[in-house]
């Protein structure tokens, strides 16, 4: 079965430090994977996915995260970090087992992030 | 105006009362869902729907119910509130992707439940 972990919990860092999170998936075949973020008092937002091709992935806010499947590994990473970046980023990965739950994401625990100044 | 709109945002109630919690959407997507979220345990799933007639019991569906009325709605209700209902609740929608992949979920902003 599908699975996800973010082995850290809580990290912190200073303002214009670099960031890394950490995401492991448990999955048979090519993953669909995501990373979301969660501002306080906000929803999830999008941050990036990746499918399929290059295996480094963009996304908005400065973020970008590397697919490593020899490692089962999707971490998250930003040169430098924002005081605006303190928040809780889940990463999840896609269901395809072709069943009734086709479709679905399976979230992470999440790993919450406080900046310093 | 969001794209995932839930009502209300926050609410307090009280233990046996029965609770209704709102989710409409303007992305036009089959897919909707319903998320409890706690410190520390993520993301779990309480019901999916991938069509007004097609609805299925997700991760954690005990004590909740789930009313999909039109494409745009989904509902989730307590019919008994308890207390370790406390949480917060999302609601959120998706296409599914070509050759049936999973896709990008949109999740409305939240809503906060209190039971007393």
């Amino acid at each position: 079965a599908q699975s996800v972990t973010q082995p850290d919990i809580h990290i912190t860092v200073s303002e214009g430090a670099s960031l890394e999170l950490r995401c492991n998936y448990s999955y048979g075949a090519t993953p669909y994977l995501f990373w979301y973020v969660q501002s306080p008092g906000q929803g999830l937002q999008l941050l990036l996915k990746y499918f399929s091709g290059d295996t480094l992935v963009q996304g908005i806010k400065g973020f970008e995260a590397e697919f490593k499947r020899s490692q089962s590994s999707f971490n998250l990473r930003k040169p430098s970090v924002h005081w605006s970046d303190a928040a809780e980023y889940f990463c999840a990965v896609g269901v395809m087992n072709y069943g009734g739950s086709q479709g679905n994401l399976i979230f992470g625990k999440g790993t919450k992030l406080s900046v310093k100044p | 105006d969001a794209d995932v709109t839930q009502t209300p945002r926050n609410r307090i109630t009280k233990t046996g009362k029965r609770i209704m919690l709102e989710c409409s959407q303007t992305k036009g997507h089959d897919r909707m869902y319903w998320y409890r979220q706690d410190p520390g345990l993520g993301l779990r799933l309480i019901y999916y729907s991938f069509d007004v007639k097609d609805i299925n019991k997700g991760e954690i569906s005990d004590g909740y119910s789930v009313s999909r009325q039109a494409q745009a709605k989904f509902s989730l209700s307590l019919e008994s509130a308890i207390p370790n209902q406390t949480a917060l609740y999302f609601c959120a929608t998706s296409e599914l992707g070509a050759s049936g992949s999973p896709d990008t979920q949109y999740f409305g902003p939240g809503t906060r439940l209190t039971v007393l």
